[in-house]
């Protein structure tokens, strides 16, 4: 079956930038969400379209996308971004909805 | 404000039957395609089925296919997953979800989220 691609974990420092990078070979023909979730709560959309931020959502948060990869960038990394981050597209059929593996931010 | 509120999870035996609920507020509930979501304890975010606005388009994953029916009701705001011959393995956190669209097309993603129904199946 149909796989996203995450880094299992990133962590990166209080004010820096982290990156996830989600890979899958359907990306180039087909829009990346993300999502992030903290413990004990629901999946938030924070990126849409590869790039879009809904409305609330901190312009420290941006996405980028190239090729067959996808790119969530936080930058200025603050405590509260720590939580699990998750690509999602869909296959190569357009039938299903695929989330990537997920990635566990931690801020050191 | 969106919100979405799912009831009617629980404790099951394998083999049997549970019928999830998500009752819908916030927004025109018949303007938009809606979907099922699980997350099993401690792992990712699955996919599981998704439904039109009218119902006239229905997807569900190879996973559940089968043994699963999603349905909506547009007069009362209400989303529906429908599960027979429950196995250890559908034991999840299920989210219900909201689409941006009425279709089920690209871009295909979920703007808003309830906060979960857990089911787990079990002897």
């Amino acid at each position: 079956s149909y796989e996203l691609t995450q880094p299992p974990s990133v962590s990166v420092s209080p004010g820096q930038t982290a990156r996830i990078t989600c890979s899958g070979d359907a990306l180039a023909k087909h829009y990346t969400h993300w999502y992030q979730q903290k413990p004990g709560q629901a999946p938030l959309l924070i990126i849409f379209n590869d790039r879009e931020r809904p409305s609330g959502i901190p312009k420290r948060f941006s996405g980028s996308s190239s090729g067959t990869t996808v790119t969530l960038t936080i930058s200025g990394v603050q405590a509260e971004d720590e939580g699990d981050y998750y690509c999602q597209s869909t296959d190569s059929t357009a039938s299903h909805y695929v989330f990537g593996t997920g990635t566990k931010v931690t801020v050191l | 404000e969106v919100k979405l509120a799912e009831s009617g999870g629980g404790w099951v035996r394998p083999g049997r039957s549970l019928r999830l609920s998500c009752a819908a507020s916030g927004f025109t509930f018949e303007d938009y395609a809606m979907h099922w979501v699980r997350q099993a304890p401690g792992k990712g975010l699955e996919w599981v089925s998704g439904i039109s606005w009218n119902s006239g388009d229905i997807a569900y994953a190879d996973s559940v296919k089968g043994r699963f029916t999603i349905s909506r009701e547009n007069a009362k705001n209400s989303l529906y997953l429908e599960m027979i011959s429950l196995r250890p393995e559908d034991t999840a956190l299920y989210y219900c979800a909201k689409d941006p669209q009425g279709t089920m097309v690209d871009p295909y993603f979920f703007d808003y989220w309830g906060q979960g129904a857990l089911v787990t199946v079990s002897a």
